[in-house]
């Protein structure tokens, strides 16, 4: 039980086009999902964190007309990288959580690069 | 402000026994995890300590002092399968996850 999956696992656009990366949890119903980013031997940093029906809460110094994340149901969320720029580039991972328990189960990530 | 801190980087022999420490001071503590996370996938979650103490899960084990802001990841009987980062994460208030930077573990033969 709880799978996360994330589509698509890798995606190489150009400069000034916009990226739409899908989080799904498969087999519970995720109340919040969480979106982070990881560069290059870091730790992962939150983006964002998304409530089902309501609007996602961004962290501090994260853009919230550049990556924008839709939670429109209970399985899935989406962040979408807008105008992406190579310093876009990086790789991102979404977490979900149902309401009844602390613990957050990751996607498997997407890796983006933007040329 | 949060700071959460472990060794970067760890080196063990097959086999053997490695304890991989993380310190913490936050605002606001429901708990600790450690997640493992192999390059280039996503982080797989290894263990939740919500009260003091020690909890076992086969060959991991992980202890909380709620007191003494710390906690440790102990791996036994070490596979090569285990070098991987493993990565501390206290969930704070509103039930956020705040990473400290991972602790890379190379296991040799």
């Amino acid at each position: 039980g709880a799978v996360v999956s994330q589509h698509p696992s890798r995606v190489i656009c150009k400069s000034g086009t916009s990226v739409k990366i899908e989080c799904r949890s498969l087999d519970f119903q995720a109340t919040t999902m969480f979106w982070y980013r990881q560069f290059p031997k870091k730790s992962l940093m939150l983006m964002a964190t998304s409530n089902e029906g309501s609007k996602a809460t961004y962290e501090q110094g994260v853009e919230k007309d550049k990556f924008l994340i839709n939670h429109a149901s209970l399985t899935l969320s989406t962040l979408t990288v807008t105008s992406a720029h190579p310093e876009d580039s990086s790789f991102y991972i979404c977490s979900a959580k149902s309401g009844g328990t602390d613990t957050q189960y990751f996607g498997p990530g997407t890796r983006l690069t933007v040329l | 402000g949060q700071n959460i801190d472990q060794p970067t980087e760890m080196t063990a022999t097959e086999g053997a026994i490695v304890q991989i420490n993380c310190t913490y001071q936050t605002s606001g503590f429901n708990g600790l995890f450690w997640y493992q996370q192999h390059a280039g996938e996503a982080p797989t979650f290894l263990s939740y300590n919500v009260l003091d103490g020690l909890e076992e899960k086969g060959r991991f084990s992980s202890f909380l002092s709620r007191s003494k802001g710390y906690s440790y990841l102990l791996l036994k009987e070490l596979q090569m399968k285990d070098s991987a980062s493993y990565l501390c994460a206290v969930n704070n208030a509103g039930n956020m996850l705040t990473f400290g930077g991972g602790t890379r573990l190379m296991v040799k033969p």
